[in-house]
């Protein structure tokens, strides 16, 4: 197993850019979420889903959109980008039954916008 | 609203040393305490869970305490390893959310 995975590892993009964070995971996980971390920051929950077809805002929403297409992929979109979403995003996925403790995290997307 | 604070922000160590890692949290409606480790452009591997209902984990040289009256956890780490090097994030949940600290980068000096 594979367990999570992201693409792309590092990106750049200039401000107004637009960009998909793609995320997937082959261990038949429930849910899934999308993490920023800044430093001195911790990490902060942008956006979840618990099922195949359903998504709910974290604590940072604004500034992104999620789709999760089918029960392994969940992508985090930038329509346009901002200096401000400068950071690290984690994907991260709980197995079924389990409570949200339970997560399984990717090794991160580190994005620049200049 | 759960936040969460980690100290030291840093903290850097002689080979053998026993350290501790502090964590704070302001609600203390939580359901467990964890401990994760993250290694320089990994993800987050997690340690140890302490369950709301208990006092401390242990794991190897790794020893957590959970105090939810006085809202504070620790980390303790005996007999430090330059292999322990990496930071370590704590993280409360309560409700159907992980609410994570900011870290304490941790360096372990041959």
């Amino acid at each position: 197993n594979a367990g999570v995975t992201q693409t792309p590892k590092f990106q750049v993009l200039k401000t107004g850019q637009s960009m998909t964070l793609q995320c997937a995971q082959d261990m038949n996980h429930n849910s899934m979420y999308w993490y920023r971390q800044d430093p001195g920051m911790g990490l902060r929950l942008i956006y979840y889903s618990a099922s195949e077809g359903t998504t709910d805002k974290g604590e940072v929403p604004n500034g992104y959109n999620v789709s999760r297409l089918n029960k392994r992929e969940f992508s985090l979109r930038l329509e346009s980008a901002a200096p401000s979403q400068t950071s690290v995003y984690f994907c991260a996925s709980s197995p079924p039954g389990a409570s949200t403790d339970t997560q399984y995290f990717g090794p991160g997307t580190r994005l620049t916008v200049l | 609203k759960q936040e969460v604070t980690q100290i030291p922000a840093a903290l850097s160590v002689p080979e053998g040393e026993n350290l501790v890692l502090n964590c704070s949290f302001t609600d203390s409606a939580i359901y467990n305490l964890q401990w994760f480790r993250q290694d320089p452009g990994k993800g987050l591997t997690s340690l140890l869970l302490i369950q709301s209902s208990q006092r401390e984990q242990t794991s190897g040289r790794l020893n957590a305490s959970l105090d939810k009256s006085s809202g504070r956890s620790t980390l303790y780490i005996a007999a430090s390893q330059p292999g322990d090097s990496a930071t370590y994030l704590c993280a409360a949940t309560s409700g159907s959310r992980l609410t994570f600290g900011e870290g304490t980068q941790l360096t372990v000096n041959p």
